[in-house]
């Protein structure tokens, strides 16, 4: 079975700091990963993925993640945080490419400070 | 720009009455999600439809839940009997097996029972 476990339920950072988001997945097959973000009374948006290949993956509005297999981890980052990051962050995992379920983590709320 | 939709956004209704939920997916795709999102489980799977066949619905109550397509533009999630612990933002997502994997989210149905 697959699990993915979000570090830290609530992350906080200032304005123009780095955000780090936390993910270890679990899985018995190579995993396909994946960030969404979801803001406030919304649907949840695909920030970014990883499938194969490149273990460094850039997504949209500045965020990237690496896909770390030693230490099965998927952690999102974003070198300087901007006001309209805050929002609910969500780390998923899949068996397979191709449209198939996405088991999620709980979850990381982000909060950016002025 | 396509977009899943789903209807209504919002719903209240008493305990004991039906409620459906319907939701439009992206035109082509051929997998369909359901996902009910609390803030003590967070993003559960429901069901999932490929080519409008049942996949896997373990996750859903039987006794009350119930999900359907009745052709490849609507997917229905009908609750008969509500109960008050059914209140939770449900999600609809769509996409293809022909794709790199990633489901694209409608806004949910936010369903409160009283």
């Amino acid at each position: 079975a697959q699990s993915v476990t979000q570090l830290g339920s609530h992350v906080s950072v200032s304005e123009g700091a780095l955000v780090l988001l936390r993910c270890n997945y679990s899985s018995s097959v190579p995993p396909y990963l994946f960030w969404y973000v979801q803001y406030p009374n919304q649907g949840l948006q695909l920030l970014l993925k990883y499938t194969t290949g490149a273990t460094l993956v850039k997504g949209i509005n500045g965020f990237e993640a690496e896909f770390k297999k030693s230490e099965t981890s998927f952690h999102l980052t974003k070198p300087s945080a901007h006001m309209s990051d805050a929002a609910e962050y969500f780390c998923a995992v899949s068996k397979i490419q191709g449209a198939q379920k996405l088991v999620f983590g709980q979850g990381t709320r982000l909060t950016i400070n002025p | 720009d396509a977009r899943v939709t789903q209807t209504p956004r919002h719903k209240v209704t008493e305990m004991g009455q039906e409620v459906t939920m319907r939701c439009q997916p992206i035109l082509g795709h051929n997998t369909v999600f359901w996902y009910r999102q609390t803030m003590m489980q967070g993003l559960e799977l429901l069901a999932y439809f490929r080519n409008r066949a049942p996949l896997d619905d373990s996750g859903m109550p039987k006794d009350r839940f119930s999900a359907e397509m009745p052709d490849a533009t609507l997917a229905t999630l009908k609750i008969q009997p509500s109960e008050p612990r059914d209140s939770a933002v449900y999600f609809c997502a769509s996409g293809s097996t022909g794709k790199s994997g990633e489901a694209f989210f409608g806004q949910g149905t936010r369903l409160t029972v009283v």
